[in-house]
């Protein structure tokens, strides 16, 4: 059964820091993997979908990494600002395309000005 | 583009009636949509998976005759949690996958259910 793990589960960083999210997964066989951001109360966010074939992508200050292999994967996060305050939350295509995604718990970043 | 609108954001109802959230695709036909529900702090766990013109495939644990699921339309999902208890209350979120993105998801904005 597919297990996916996010360390840490929160996080408090000054404004300016770059910082790194982990996220590690128990089956490599993984269709993608998609990070998404939540703000409280509110849905999801897709902020980056990398395809098992792919190592990495990137999108302005965020870039994330795939080591399918090992069954991790990063979110790097360049020169946070207060408003990427949010908990961060990594989850798995499980089982092909038409399979289930399966979420971490999330971690939950605070960036203080 | 692949935007998934959910209403209502919020909803308190009282104990024993029922409450219907929709989602709908705006710019897109999306033939499965997934149901989530989310409780404080945890992460989301997936209820049902529903597709267009057939009935709803329904996860181990959930009850299917609580939870109803509808999906008449390529762009209109509903889920219709009928007589509502407290322990209902939570957090739903939808979800449609897009084949034509790599199989990525969109979420809706979620809906805060609350039952007094």
């Amino acid at each position: 059964k597919q297990e996916v793990t996010q360390i840490p589960a929160a996080l408090s960083v000054p404004e300016g820091e770059n910082l790194v999210l982990n996220c590690s997964f128990t089956d490599s066989a993984i269709y993608n993997l998609q990070w998404f951001r939540q703000d409280p109360g509110k849905g999801l966010t897709s902020l980056l979908l990398i395809q098992s074939s792919q190592r990495e992508q990137t999108s302005g200050r965020l870039n994330a990494s795939l080591d399918k292999s090992s069954g991790r994967s990063t979110l790097y996060i360049a020169a946070s600002q207060p408003g990427d305050s949010a908990t961060y939350l990594c989850a798995v295509l499980d089982g092909g395309s038409q399979g289930n995604l399966i979420f971490g718990k999330g971690t939950k970043l605070s960036v203080k000005p | 583009g692949a935007v998934v609108s959910q209403h209502p954001s919020w909803v308190i109802c009282k104990s024993g009636t029922s409450v219907k959230i929709e989602c709908r695709s705006l710019d897109f036909q999306a033939t499965t949509m997934f149901w989530y529900r989310q409780f404080p702090k945890q992460s989301l766990m997936l209820m049902a998976t529903s597709n267009e013109g057939s009935k709803a495939t329904y996860e181990q644990g959930v009850e299917k005759d609580k939870f109803l699921i509808n999906h008449a339309s390529l762009t209109l999902s509903t889920l219709t949690v009928t007589s509502a208890h407290p322990e209902d209350s939570s957090f739903y979120i939808c979800s449609a996958r897009l084949r034509d993105r790599g199989y990525g998801y969109t979420f809706g904005s979620g809906t805060r259910l609350t039952v007094v």
